[in-house]
């Protein structure tokens, strides 16, 4: 398995304003994914984050309200832009080891845009 | 693209006692059923998982059975205990995963 990071664990933020979340793996990783979980819900897949490639999106994210990084093997930032109180969410990121396809998730940073 | 159901949405036990949860799948490509059991506050977390060369498979109190042909898989958590209170996600996976909607599972005492 991996052991995976995020910061900040929770936030409460501003409508308009944008907030970007760190997720920091113990271990290189070729993929790392992004998902939202709203309150209550299943878990969405927002985009995968490949290192030395753009994110690719999954329909109905665009990169202008979640821009990504993926600077190297261990790390990625996601960045709620312009949020508005629909945002609210638990935002987890992901990896996948590259063996037998199991994905290992990150403890979540809880979203609250007021 | 798949579609995974999941049931029930919530299911209470008492301590002892054994669950079952459900899930069926549409894409016939997919090939890996992993489940997930995410605790308050917590990210989720893999709890078991089976390929779809492999009918059954089990690790002490938990095991997950698969039918291919029918297109669904079961999670059954045996002699459960209260820290089994959780919400359970399965998922079926070709080229990416897909969740289902998750059960609510509360073990009472």
């Amino acid at each position: 398995s991996a052991v995976i990071s995020q910061k900040p664990s929770r936030d409460i933020c501003q409508r308009g304003t944008s907030l970007t979340i760190q997720c920091q793996v113990d271990s290189q990783v070729t993929m790392m994914f992004w998902y939202r979980q709203q309150p209550g819900q299943s878990l969405t897949l927002i985009a995968t984050a490949n290192q030395g490639s753009e994110a690719t999106y999954e329909s109905g994210f665009v990169i202008d309200k979640f821009p990504i990084s993926r600077p190297n093997l261990t790390f990625s930032t996601l960045t709620v832009s312009n949020m508005s109180p629909e945002d609210s969410s638990i935002y987890l990121c992901s990896v996948d080891l590259g063996a037998l396809d199991t994905q290992y998730f990150g403890p979540g940073t809880r979203l609250t845009v007021l | 693209g798949e579609n995974v159901e999941q049931h029930p949405s919530t299911l209470s036990v008492q301590e002892g006692d054994s669950a079952v949860i459900k899930c069926t799948y549409s894409d016939s490509a997919s090939n890996y059923f992993p489940w997930y059991k995410q605790e308050l506050g917590k990210g989720p977390q893999l709890i078991i998982d089976i390929r779809s060369n492999v009918g059954e498979k089990k690790d002490q109190r938990i095991a997950v059975t698969l039918n291919k042909t029918a297109k669904h898989f079961s999670l059954h958590i045996t002699e459960t205990q209260p820290e089994d209170s959780a919400v359970y996600f399965c998922a079926a996976t070709g080229n990416q995963f897909y969740f289902g909607t998750g059960t609510s599972l509360t073990v009472i005492p």
